[in-house]
């Protein structure tokens, strides 16, 4: 099972919005919405900010959201802040042997 | 609320074991609503998933890592284990221990800090 491809790097000025893609299979971007997202700062441990697609955790800004088509799920950050500058990373449930694959993990700079 | 701290030998040699614990705290490692999950991040890559283990005992391992690695539970405790047998300089990594829903999200919704893990010759 390889990883879920994601762009290495995505960068945007402050209050823009960006957005990271992460493209899987059938077997597991496109077959199910457990995809979930997940913040590292460096040095810190992964912080979940997005989870079944769409959903936030209680405390994670509404800045942050989450979307499918096909097998690429996409995370788009709103009104971009120096705080959210960190490695993004995307996992999805999966058919296959290995349950649970995650992305290639994407760092976003801001500008 | 809910923590996992890791915990280990930060140093191990090359073909031999390596052995961490994870301890939750705030929390039962008895609950039927969450698996127990060790993650890991070799230096300058990405996030792997190695096991899964849910409080029975059942688990489920990385393919990738098969033959190699065992997670069991120790529920009196609240700690589950991770060994990964035969390392090598591959198996260098930060590796954490998090929590996973079972049913709703299957989403790795709590973590540990990370232990840094390096293989040595």
């Amino acid at each position: 099972q390889s990883g879920l491809t994601q762009p290495a790097s995505v960068s945007g000025s402050p209050g823009q919005s960006i957005t990271i893609s992460c493209t899987g299979t059938s077997s597991d971007v496109g077959g199910y919405n457990y995809v979930s997202w997940y913040q590292v700062h460096p040095g810190q441990a992964p912080k979940l900010i997005i989870y079944y697609l769409t959903n936030r955790p209680s405390g994670v800004s509404p800045r942050f959201s989450g979307s499918k088509s096909g097998n690429t799920a996409s995370l788009t950050i709103s009104g971009l802040q120096a705080e959210d500058e960190a490695d993004y990373y995307c996992s999805s449930y999966t058919s296959t042997s290995t349950p649970y694959v995650f992305g290639t993990g994407t760092k976003v700079t801001v500008l | 609320q809910l923590q996992l701290q890791e915990s280990g030998p930060g140093l191990v040699k090359l073909s031999e074991t390596l052995s961490l614990t994870c301890t939750v705290s705030g929390g039962s490692i008895s609950s039927s609503d969450y698996y127990w999950a060790a993650i890991r991040q070799p230096p300058g890559k990405g996030l792997e998933w190695v096991g899964s283990i849910f409080y029975t005992g059942n688990t489920y391992y990385n393919p990738s890592l098969r033959g190699r690695v065992t997670i069991s539970v120790h529920t009196s405790k609240n700690q589950f284990s991770l060994r990964l047998s035969s390392v090598t300089a591959a198996d260098t990594a930060i590796y954490y221990c998090a929590r996973v829903s079972r049913g709703g999200s299957r989403a790795f919704d709590v973590w540990g800090q990370g232990t840094v893990v390096i293989v040595s010759s």
